[in-house]
């Protein structure tokens, strides 16, 4: 069946740059997610990009994706205290009907 | 500011105890759900909502119960619940014939006693 993986623990200075992985299995996989969660709150979707993309820019953000390998990454710039949080990568063929989420990446940023 | 509005924030509730959880999303979305998350783990898929139609059940217990009213609107009722249900309750919201992603509330933290 379908798959998400990506590893549990990042620790990064504050002012760095924080590059979390995420591989999937499932090669019809259209859409392509990174959810932020902080304690005690809900999923906040930060971006997203679609199968036929390879790169998506949004401020401080950047998401590369290697379709080829089904490699997904997401690169936070100048990483700050307030981006520690679990982040979340997931995948759908659909949009929003059986999205399949990782683990889950706990980012730590020490100031 | 989530768009998606899930009361109440926290509920505890005993073994007998009958309670309902709420959501409420106004982006015009036509696909809701519940999803159940306990602590350190990826949300897990409960109901899906269509169109105001059950469309997904993941084999969920029957002392969940969800509801939806209208488009806007989605309920979850519980009853004769266990500890092991305790858990964060996500509510979240697409619109299906576009390929949107979740929307997400805050959730609702259930513990049962």
């Amino acid at each position: 069946g379908e798959d998400v993986e990506q590893s549990l623990f990042l620790s990064v200075r504050e002012g760095d740059s924080s590059v979390i992985n995420c591989t999937y299995t499932d090669s019809s996989s259209t859409y392509l997610y990174w959810y932020k969660q902080e304690p005690g709150a809900g999923l906040q979707l930060l971006t997203y990009i679609f199968s036929n993309m390879d790169m998506k820019q949004d401020q401080r953000l950047t998401v590369l994706l290697n379709k080829k390998d089904k490699h997904l990454s997401l690169r936070i710039a100048d990483t700050q205290t307030g981006d520690s949080a679990i982040y979340f990568c997931a995948e759908s063929d659909t949009g929003g009907f059986k999205t399949i989420f990782g683990a889950g990446t706990r980012l730590f940023v020490k100031a | 500011d989530t768009e998606v509005t899930q009361t109440p924030k926290h509920l505890v509730m005993g073994m007998t105890n009958k309670k309902s959880l709420k959501c409420e999303q106004h982006m015009g979305h036509r696909a809701m759900y519940w999803y159940k998350q306990k602590a350190k783990k990826p949300p897990e898929l409960m109901f899906v909502y269509s169109y105001e139609k059950l469309s997904i059940n993941e084999s969920v217990p029957s002392r969940f119960s969800p509801e939806c009213p209208n488009s806007s609107l989605l309920n979850l009722h519980l009853h004769a619940l266990q500890p092991e249900d305790s858990a964060l309750y996500l509510c979240a919201s697409s619109q299906p014939d576009r390929g949107t992603p979740l929307h997400f509330g805050n959730g609702t933290r259930l513990t049962v006693t």
